[in-house]
């Protein structure tokens, strides 16, 4: 049984590029939220999906975006690239009263 | 809303040493508890959780931790590091009444096992 796969491990973008975060849910999950962790700090809640709409979203601002596939995948969408968007960016699929992480996107803005 | 307070940032160990991570959170609702591992350049993996029954939960790698609802804690305990044992902790809440589990995090606690 697979878990929580992301794509890619590591990316490099410049200041005012635009970037997509892939993720599949563990089978049988239909649940998918995003994290974003900063260097030094705790996993911060970006948003999460549900039957292709966004359920819950945490304080984040419009240039992060995202998308739920029929088949449960998700993608995290970023705009306008900033320096301080440079982290760790995980995805985490809902079991019970669990949340189940990938092994994360590693972000850096040059 | 709900909060996570880790206490110690950092907590270096010699091998062989009891170990305590301290977790403390603040919700104005029943809450249900989590620990997090995470080793160098991986995602997170579930250590404990607690969402009701015994106060005293373990793990299958012998780390327990305790919650205490007077004093809205949480803490994380094990007798004996080893090396590999060498990781950053989270502990982290999530309300019962909510179906999206979503997670708040405290900032994390780095452990160093020394030889």
């Amino acid at each position: 049984d697979a878990g929580v796969t992301q794509s890619p491990t590591h990316l490099i973008k410049t200041r005012g590029q635009q970037v997509t975060l892939r993720c599949s849910p563990k089978s049988g999950h239909d649940t998918v939220s995003w994290y974003q962790q900063a260097l030094g700090q705790g996993p911060q809640f970006i948003f999460q999906y549900y039957e292709e709409e966004e359920r819950q979203r945490g304080n984040f601002p419009d240039r992060f975006s995202g998308h739920q596939f029929p088949n449960y995948s998700s993608e995290l969408n970023v705009n306008a690239l900033l320096l301080g968007d440079s982290a760790l960016y995980l995805c985490a699929s809902s079991g019970y009263h669990e949340q189940f992480f990938g092994p994360g996107t590693r972000l850096t803005v040059l | 809303a709900q909060s996570v307070t880790q206490l110690d940032s950092q907590v270096p160990v010699f091998e062989e040493a009891p170990v305590e991570l301290r977790c403390n959170y603040s919700s104005s609702v029943s809450v249900y508890l989590f620990w997090y591992v995470q080793y160098p350049n991986q995602g997170l993996q579930l250590l404990l959780k607690y969402l009701s029954g015994s106060t005293l939960v373990e793990s299958i790698n012998g780390f327990e931790a305790e919650f205490n609802k007077s004093q809205t804690s949480f803490h994380l305990r094990k007798p004996s590091v080893h090396i590999s044992d060498t990781a950053e902790y989270f502990c982290a809440v999530s309300d019962p009444r909510s179906n999206d589990y979503k997670l708040s995090f405290g900032a994390g606690t780095t452990v160093t096992v020394r030889a």
